[in-house]
């Protein structure tokens, strides 16, 4: 079964640096989203992408965060400068697209970033 | 604000209990409604849509009272793997952000 996929699995990093993680979406999915949840905290989602653009985003996803689809295959994020409280499990997602039945994102098993 | 609430429990069940989680979302636009399961520390997995007429997985049953902003998810003879969190989730289209709720433990024991 197709599946979301992200690298690293855990990411350790100082603060002020930048960080880029990895996600692979399933191959057919036209829209891909970025998640993140701090530990103990829900699921709070960053931005959406579709047509090589930004769909949507929160006000959690400012200046210092950015996305890209380098290629056919990867979608990325990066965090230019991280802080302590960029320190939570970031989770990919991918969807269809538009029609409600396709409407299901799925999840990769997220990549953990902590901060130091 | 787009808000999702949710009794954060937990809840301690025998194995063959029934369990009930319920859910308020604020935001009258959404439109699609999901019952997502997390395991600790892993990613939210589908459990089910939740339709406008209510329905039935198996042990699993969901309603949507779209007067209220309410959603439930009804479990019936509760497993030891049913053991997780339940994360009620809405959407006011596709692709666009899920709102997730902070979730309910579920603790099914022998």
């Amino acid at each position: 079964e197709p599946e979301v996929t992200q690298t690293p699995s855990h990411q350790v990093t100082q603060m002020g640096q930048e960080v880029i993680l990895r996600c692979v979406p399933i191959s057919n999915h036209l829209y891909f989203y970025w998640y993140r949840q701090i530990l103990g905290q829900k699921v709070e989602f960053l931005v959406s992408f579709y047509n090589n653009e930004i769909s949507e985003k929160s006000e959690i996803f400012d200046d210092q965060f950015s996305v890209e689809r380098p290629d056919g295959s990867n979608f990325t994020l990066k965090i230019r400068s991280t802080k302590l409280e960029d320190s939570a499990m970031y989770f990919c997602a991918s969807s269809v697209g538009t029609a409600s039945s396709y409407n299901e994102q799925f999840f990769g098993p997220g990549t953990r970033l902590t901060v130091l | 604000r787009k808000e999702v609430e949710q009794d954060p429990g937990p809840f301690n069940v025998p194995e063959g209990a029934t369990v009930a989680f319920n859910c308020t979302y604020s935001n009258s636009a959404s439109q699609s409604f999901f019952w997502y399961r997390q395991d600790c520390r892993k990613e939210p997995k589908l459990l089910m849509s939740v339709y406008s007429s209510g329905n039935e997985d198996g042990r699993f049953t969901a309603q949507l009272n779209r007067a209220s902003q309410y959603i439930s998810l009804l479990i019936r003879d509760s497993k030891l793997s049913d053991s997780a969190t339940y994360l009620c989730v809405v959407n006011e289209q596709a692709g666009t952000a899920l709102i997730f709720g902070k979730g309910t433990t579920l603790s099914v024991s022998s």
